[in-house]
């Protein structure tokens, strides 16, 4: 099975800042990687599939790179309604797993 | 715009059996997507249950593999989950979701899965 490592678990940052989250796959997963946004007791909303494709209604400041087994997550710059729990997810093989999450907190 | 609710007991006996259902509005169970559980115990993250197809094709996580059996009801657009043996391991905010494809253009090689719909989600706990 594949496993997801997210870094780091937790940040503070600042409305404006730069933010970026980072997911590694136990080994190469090509670019079958997902990111979604969780706000406390809310749903998983899909953020970007595909590595890099943003889903549709997701504001542009989101932005998704990487291939293999690396991949990161950037806002590029941070707005209130950011302040959530963000996890990757592998779509190369099942079992489909989830990072153990990151989450944004406000400094 | 399609839509999932999820329903059944909120609480469940040790050893019994957890039985959820999700219902599908807005578009038909039988489209062209598999459609997935995901659990969240309090506090911690996602963890896959597994799929099933409106054929009746499903995977398992390995890790439930044996607890678990989903199953589709087209009739009333709708897919079910059971999950056997329930211990207080199993308390959690369990998800439905639909999982769609997009059509990977970097290498041609298969298809983009993600889950772009999801369920409020409902509290299950184990208690005598």
């Amino acid at each position: 099975d594949i496993q997801m490592t997210q870094s780091p678990s937790s940040l503070s940052a600042s409305v404006g800042d730069r933010v970026t989250i980072t997911c590694r796959a136990s080994q190469s997963i090509s670019r079958f990687l997902n990111w979604y946004k969780q706000k406390p007791g809310k749903s998983p909303k899909l953020l970007i599939y595909g590595a890099s494709s943003l889903q549709g209604g997701v504001p542009s400041r989101f932005s998704g790179s990487g291939s293999g087994t690396e991949f990161t997550l950037t806002i590029s710059s941070l707005q209130p309604e950011d302040f959530a729990t963000y996890y990757c997810q592998q779509s190369y093989s099942t079992p489909w797993a989830f990072g153990q999450g990151t989450k944004v907190e406000i400094k | 715009q399609v839509q999932l609710q999820e329903s059944g007991p909120g609480l469940v006996k040790p050893s019994g059996t957890l039985s959820l259902t999700c219902a599908v509005s807005g578009g038909s169970i039988t489209s062209s997507n598999w459609w997935s559980w995901v659990r969240q115990p309090p506090g911690k993250g996602l963890e896959w249950i597994g799929e099933i197809y409106h054929s009746g094709r499903t995977n398992y996580n390995p890790s439930l593999k044996s607890r678990v059996t989903m199953s589709v009801d087209k009739s009333n657009n709708q897919f079910s989950l059971k999950l056997s043996s329930v211990t207080a391991a199993d308390r959690a905010v369990y998800y439905c979701t639909r999982d769609s494809a997009w059509i990977n253009n970097y290498d041609g090689s298969g298809y983009f899965r993600a889950f772009d719909i999801w369920g409020q989600g409902t509290m299950v706990t184990v208690s005598s």
